[in-house]
């Protein structure tokens, strides 16, 4: 079983329309992030949480939002969501110290 | 703050020859520094981890990287280049107090039978 699991993995959607990602994890790390990847720009941070009380901003994160429900789920809402969020997003976690970051499968989102 | 620049979007080479992919990070020494691999359709997997025991280091699938302090540089290689290989590569450093971390914009790896 994967450690890190994202739902949906693709998802299509209108403008105006408010989507949630779910992102779970088993590896037992308090540490959970949220990016976006668009061709080009690399990795985005959108949101990170450090435990479910601690909840921080990256560097683009309007338009989201995040609920840290338990130490292994984090969720990323797009509240109205637009064109420009098409992208694909991508779940995290880590152990602390500046440690590898083990990355969820994706979640294709298409805004039309 | 920390950041990375990796040059060359688009990388590519023949099956069997050297890959060279290019990273450099900003002028204070990280105490780590990464690359990661992402084949199509997945997430990011980690390739390998630079954290100052030794400057030559060696990860997954045959590639390493060098640590070049008088040059800022992290540049990722594998001697011969295999169909497999075909991906896109990250290179990461970690930023604000070590607490998150901060990609490059990624090159393509293409590879010519």
């Amino acid at each position: 079983d994967a450690d890190v699991t994202q739902t949906p993995r693709n998802r299509i959607t209108k403008t105006g329309k408010r989507i949630m990602l779910e992102c779970s994890q088993t590896k037992g790390h308090d540490r959970m992030y949220w990016y976006r990847q668009d061709p080009g720009l690399g990795l985005q941070l959108i949101y990170y949480s450090f435990d479910v009380k601690d909840i921080n901003k990256g560097e683009i994160s309007d338009g989201y939002s995040v609920s840290r429900q338990a130490q292994a789920k984090f969720s990323l809402s797009l509240e109205s969501a637009i064109p420009n969020q098409t992208a694909l997003y991508f779940c995290a976690t880590s152990a602390p110290g500046g440690n590898e970051q083990f990355f969820g499968p994706g979640t294709r989102l298409t805004v039309l | 703050a920390q950041s990375v620049t990796q040059l060359g979007s688009h990388v590519s080479v023949s099956e069997g020859a050297l890959v060279l992919l290019r990273c450099n990070y900003s002028s204070s020494v990280p105490p780590y520094l990464f690359w990661y691999v992402q084949y199509p359709n997945q997430g990011l997997q980690l390739l390998l981890k630079y954290t100052s025991a030794a400057t030559l280091v060696k990860g997954i699938n045959g590639f390493e990287a060098e640590f070049k302090k008088s040059e800022t540089s992290f540049h990722l290689t594998k001697p011969s280049a295999h169909m497999s290989d075909a991906a896109e590569y990250f290179c990461a450093v970690p930023s604000g107090g070590y607490q998150k971390v901060t990609f490059g914009t990624g090159t393509k790896l293409q590879v010519i039978p």
